[in-house]
């Protein structure tokens, strides 16, 4: 089955602590993305990839690390710089930028901070 | 002012009724317009695509694009308690722009 997955489901991680969120896709796609969902809010983009070993900040990258170094692979570390990381997160995948509409999305990780 | 806007509801209707679902958007260089469906505690999934002005139909869904209006909307017919979830309109400038998202609209759909 081709797909993104997420892991773990939920996260609970106390103030402080930085958390690793893991998002892999077996879809051959090269861009790779993370967003945060809020209630009331739409999903804000965080980081993307468009390539293996290089990626962009996107509107809230503040608080939050990515790497790329495989590209079926994009973990999104969640830093004690975050002030308030209780969110749901999504991971997003696509062709290439240049002729893609549809972005693949998986389950999603949902981050509580005690 | 948010570029894209909708308004979250939550709405909810019965059985067989015809649903109509609005997003307004503000940047006039929008020209892809998509409707994206989530699940409760799912990821979104993609449901119609547009591209410019004009009207989509794919089974019971249809959505329309007014660009003079800067109006996107998503009509549902013959709704089933399976189409109970959030919308999200969503918008992008050219296929190489990142997508803007609006905050979804949640919708039940009642037996």
């Amino acid at each position: 089955d081709g797909g993104i997955t997420q892991s773990p489901k939920y996260l609970f991680r106390k103030e402080g602590q930085n958390v690793t969120l893991s998002c892999e896709q077996n879809l051959n796609h090269d861009a790779m993305y993370w967003y945060r969902q809020d209630p009331g809010q739409g999903l804000r983009l965080i980081y993307y990839s468009q390539i293996v070993n290089d990626f962009q900040k996107g509107d809230i990258a503040e608080g939050y690390s990515v790497s790329r170094e495989k590209k079926e692979s994009f973990p999104l570390t969640v830093t004690s710089a975050q002030k308030n990381p209780t969110a749901f997160y999504l991971c997003a995948s696509s062709p290439p930028l240049s002729i893609a509409n549809e972005q693949f999305f998986g389950p999603g990780t949902r981050l509580t901070v005690l | 002012q948010k570029e894209v806007e909708q308004d979250p509801g939550p709405l909810s209707v019965p059985e067989g009724a015809i649903v109509s679902l609005n997003c307004t958007y503000s940047n006039s260089a929008f020209q892809y317009f998509m409707w994206y469906r989530q699940y409760s505690r799912k990821g979104p999934e993609l449901l119609m695509y547009t591209y410019s002005s004009g009207n989509k139909e794919d089974g019971r869904f249809t959505a329309q694009v007014d660009k003079s209006s800067k109006y996107i909307s998503l009509f549902i017919r013959d709704s089933q308690p399976s189409d109970s979830a959030t919308y999200l309109c969503a918008s992008r400038k050219t296929s190489y722009d990142k997508v803007i998202f609006g905050p979804g609209t949640s919708l039940s759909v009642i037996p």
